[in-house]
């Protein structure tokens, strides 16, 4: 069974900082893995997702995602980080069709003026 | 067009009522989900049908059953409620040919 977890609960950076959220995953094939974001009452919005190919994927808002296989990592990147993107930020990992579809705890992102 | 519908959106209710929460999709998917957020965010799948048939049931009290009436459309209807089943429930929708899941906005479900 697929599982996901993300260290870190609770982040802070200033606005026009970089930000690096992390993400690994356990499962025993070939992953795919989304990045989702979830605003204050809102729904999840998918921000990138991974299926193959270049390890490098880029999503809206100016975010990115590296899919690392040999440590088992999809981290979230973005290099310099709006107010607006204060929100709760999920990763997943999805398998084969119709299987679970699996997230992380969620990691939230506050951003300082 | 909203791709994926919940209604309603907020329910208040007491203890011990039953209560029912639908959703549709408009995407055309084979694969319908609900999840459980509770008040740390975290994101539980509760079920998963696949062309109306239940593919996935996780521990979930009996008191939680899933409808699913058409492909379209997967209700879940919640008997004897309790005070611990106050969360936020997502419907999500996916295909074979685009494996991400699409999510409706919520249902804010609170039990007093």
């Amino acid at each position: 069974a697929q599982s996901v977890t993300q260290p870190d609960i609770h982040i802070t950076v200033s606005e026009g900082a970089s930000l690096e959220l992390r993400c690994n995953y356990s499962y025993g094939a070939t992953p795919y893995l989304f990045w989702y974001v979830q605003s204050p009452g809102q729904g999840l919005q998918l921000l990138l997702k991974y299926f193959s190919g270049d390890t490098l994927v880029q999503g809206i808002k100016g975010f990115e995602a590296e899919f690392k296989r040999s440590q088992s990592s999809f981290n979230l990147r973005k290099p310099s980080v709006h107010w607006s993107d204060a929100a709760e930020y999920f990763c997943a990992v999805g398998a084969h069709y119709g299987q679970n579809f699996v997230f992380g705890p969620g990691t939230r992102l506050s951003v300082l003026p | 067009d909203t791709a994926v519908s919940q209604t309603p959106k907020y329910l208040v209710t007491q203890m011990g009522n039953d209560k029912s929460i639908k959703c549709e999709q408009n995407l055309g998917h084979d694969t319908m989900y609900w999840y459980k957020q509770d008040s740390k965010k975290f994101l539980k799948i509760m079920f998963s049908y696949n062309n109306k048939e239940l593919i996935i049931n996780e521990t979930v009290p009996n008191r939680f059953s899933p409808k699913s009436p058409d492909k379209a459309h997967l209700n879940l209807h919640i008997n004897s409620l309790e005070l611990g089943d106050s969360a936020v429930y997502f419907c999500a929708s996916r295909t074979e040919l685009n494996t991400e899941a699409f999510f409706g906005q919520g249902t804010r479900l609170t039990v007093v």
